[in-house]
């Protein structure tokens, strides 16, 4: 079946730190991927939509200086938290679909984020 | 925009018991609904979905049922195992690949 990769799985790093989590597709194509934002016993929402060669979608009130995405394959897409504060720690987990139209989307397992 | 709306957030049944939850939608559009199981510390895995040309799919013990004139959608699971405890979330959009909107989550616990 089709799986997707993310790492690291956790980071804990200092206020400050730029952070860069990749998420791969591991046994097909994507052209989109999405990132999205989980709080501790709360829902996904959407962050961005990653695009395979053109700049990502950001969904309203996320902050595209902040959070950098970057597809430069049809298997890799990473989202880079910028200049980490407190605020920005939280479980980040990118999704994606092997296309045809009719396929599900499949998860990566997550990254959890911790800033000090 | 869509936007999903899951009962209950918390669910505890008897071990063998069936579990359902329910899921509402906004957007006519969406023709797409899946539902996701989440474990702890884990990332969103498929257990079932659905398609807007089809009122039931099951697999197994667990079963999807979609009212497109009701824009509702529910999930039935039979014969619960512990585990099946998980927090179950169901999602809709325009299709598998577009993104998905996340109804609030559904926190199962299944009782030995």
């Amino acid at each position: 079946g089709a799986v997707v990769s993310q790492h690291p799985s956790r980071v804990i790093c200092k206020s400050g730190t730029s952070v860069k989590i990749e998420c791969r597709s591991l046994d097909f194509q994507a052209t989109t991927m999405f990132w999205y934002r989980q709080f501790p016993k709360k829902s996904l929402m959407l962050m961005a939509t990653s695009n395979e060669g053109s700049k990502a979608t950001y969904e309203q009130g996320v902050e595209k200086d902040k959070f950098l995405i970057n597809h430069a394959s049809l298997t890799l897409s990473t989202l880079t938290v910028t200049s980490a504060h407190p605020e920005d720690s939280s479980f980040y987990i990118c999704s994606a679909s092997p296309g045809g139209g009719n396929q599900p989307q499949h998860f990566g397992d997550g990254t959890r984020l911790s800033i000090l | 925009g869509e936007n999903v709306e899951q009962h209950p957030s918390t669910l505890s049944v008897q071990e063998g018991d069936s579990a359902v939850i329910k899921c509402t939608y906004s957007d006519s559009a969406s023709n797409y609904f899946p539902w996701y199981k989440q474990e702890l510390g884990k990332g969103p895995q498929l257990i079932i979905d659905i398609r807007s040309n089809v009122g039931e799919k099951k697999d197994q013990r667990i079963a999807v049922t979609l009212n497109k004139t009701a824009k509702h959608f529910s999930l039935h699971i039979t014969e619960t195992q512990p585990e099946d405890s998980a927090v179950y979330f169901c999602a809709a959009s325009r299709g598998s690949a577009r993104q998905l909107t996340f109804g609030s989550g559904t926190q199962l616990t299944v009782l030995p």
